[in-house]
């Protein structure tokens, strides 16, 4: 069975400096790899996500992500941090190729922003 | 697309009361999930629906939880007798899935409260 693995339960960085949320996955196929962000008090938006087509995947709002097989990681990073990106990251893993799938999320990462 | 729409937004309940909540998927989607998510375990999926019919109800935490889909418009997430630690905010979100690398959208989430 797919999980995930979210190491940091709370990250605070300056602004302007870099982001960097960590992501470790386990799975018996390869994945689907998804980051989820999620603003207090709304449900979760999608960031970006890994399909396969390529390992260097950029998102929404300045982030990317890298997908690495041998080190089973999908790392989330922005070079300048800005204010409005704090809220609580999740990453979270797919095995599913069929429509009877489902996604499982990690603890997620609170994200703070220091002015 | 008015996304997926989750009533009520807040609901406070007394212990042993019954406790609907409910959902509308966006259009077009055919995978229904039903979240939830406290501050001590995280977010959780409970069950996930496909084309109206439960796939996975593994995480649904006892017989006082019951979750039903009568068509592709509509779900509900019922608790009978509420007790105070289903307080949490439940999320439903849903996806198109045709493959499982679809993303998941999210609704606002319901803030219960049982007294």
């Amino acid at each position: 069975a797919q999980s995930v693995t979210q190491l940091g339960s709370h990250v605070s960085v300056s602004e302007g400096a870099l982001v960097l949320l960590r992501c470790n996955y386990s799975s018996s196929v390869p994945p689907y790899l998804f980051w989820y962000v999620q603003y207090p008090n709304q449900g979760l938006q999608l960031l970006l996500k890994y399909t396969s087509a390529a390992t260097l995947v950029k998102g929404i709002n300045g982030f990317e992500a890298e997908f690495k097989k041998s080190e089973t990681s999908f790392h989330l990073t922005k070079p300048s941090a800005h204010m409005s990106d704090a809220a609580e990251y999740f990453c979270a893993v797919s095995e599913g190729y069929s429509s009877a799938s489902k996604i499982i999320f990690g603890s997620g990462t609170r994200l703070s922003i220091r002015p | 697309d008015a996304g997926v729409i989750q009533s009520p937004r807040h609901e406070v309940t007394e212990m042993g009361q019954e406790v609907t909540l409910r959902c509308k998927p966006i259009s077009g989607h055919n995978s229904l999930f039903w979240y939830r998510q406290t501050m001590m375990r995280g977010l959780e999926l409970l069950i996930y629906f496909n084309n109206n019919v439960p796939i996975d109800d593994s995480g649904m935490p006892e017989d006082r939880f019951s979750a039903k889909m009568p068509n592709a418009s509509f779900s509900t997430l019922k608790i009978q007798p509420s007790e105070p630690r289903d307080s949490a905010v439940y999320f439903c979100a849903s996806s198109l899935a045709p493959d499982g690398n679809s993303p998941l959208h999210f609704g606002n989430g319901t803030r219960l409260t049982v007294t």
